[in-house]
């Protein structure tokens, strides 16, 4: 059974505009990590945030946590055509590590 | 995927004979991963591995077994290939827990048909 679900599933974008993909989850979790796939390769890690934190950033990437709502949001911003990819959140939550199924991001330059 | 390599990259086989991937990892990491990653279903956990010879089940692991004979490779076996086993199959590793960041290898593209 999947825990995070992100939405949209799809999202285009101009070059330069910023992009906000989010994942929802069911159960508590420990942590909740955002990976990105560009196509036909692995998966990279992006950003870990704990349960206890609601927010991290890392470069341009802006990641927030709320888990009254069970929900966490990935922000790009200056997207770049580089930044077409996939991205997944993975949720652990003691028991298990799911992934959601993942956005597919078009950065159109 | 530096540290990460699969082989092979891609497979055709064919139904009913048996297939092994594998994972090698040179960043001596405990926890070692085989996921599947089919269109609508993100990537799912097959097997994974905390230790040598220490393995348990993931998410969809009928029809799939594992061995992890040293620290540095894992083994993921499809006993009698069927054709639901068409897929894209990934290595990940972590550090010291399955709650740490994981990191993948490239992917092994099976087509069984």
């Amino acid at each position: 059974s999947q825990q995070g679900e992100e939405d949209p599933q799809a999202l285009s974008i101009q070059e330069g505009e910023n992009a906000t993909m989010n994942c929802s989850y069911k159960t508590s979790i420990n942590n909740l990590q955002w990976y990105r796939q560009n196509s036909g390769r692995g998966l990279v890690h992006l950003i870990l945030i704990r349960s206890n934190e609601r927010e991290k950033h890392s470069g341009r990437l802006r990641v927030t946590l709320d888990t009254s709502k069970k929900s966490s949001s990935l922000l790009i911003t200056a997207s770049r055509a580089a930044d077409t990819a996939s991205y997944f959140c993975a949720t652990d939550d003691g028991q298990n590590f799911v992934f959601g199924p993942g956005t597919r991001l078009s950065v159109l330059p | 995927d530096a540290g990460i390599t699969q082989s092979p990259r891609h497979k055709v086989t064919e139904t009913g004979t048996p297939v092994t991937l594998r994972c090698h990892q040179t960043e001596n990491h405990r926890y070692m991963y085989w996921y599947r990653q089919d269109p609508g279903h993100g990537l799912r956990l097959i097997h994974y591995s905390y230790g040598v010879k220490d393995t348990d089940k993931g998410e969809v692991s009928d029809g799939y077994s594992v061995s992890r004979s040293k620290t540095e490779d894992f083994l993921l076996t499809l006993e009698s290939a069927t054709s639901s086993q068409t897929s894209v199959y990934f290595c990940a590793i972590s550090e010291r827990t399955r709650r740490d960041e994981q990191y993948f290898g490239p992917g092994t593209r099976l087509t069984v048909t």
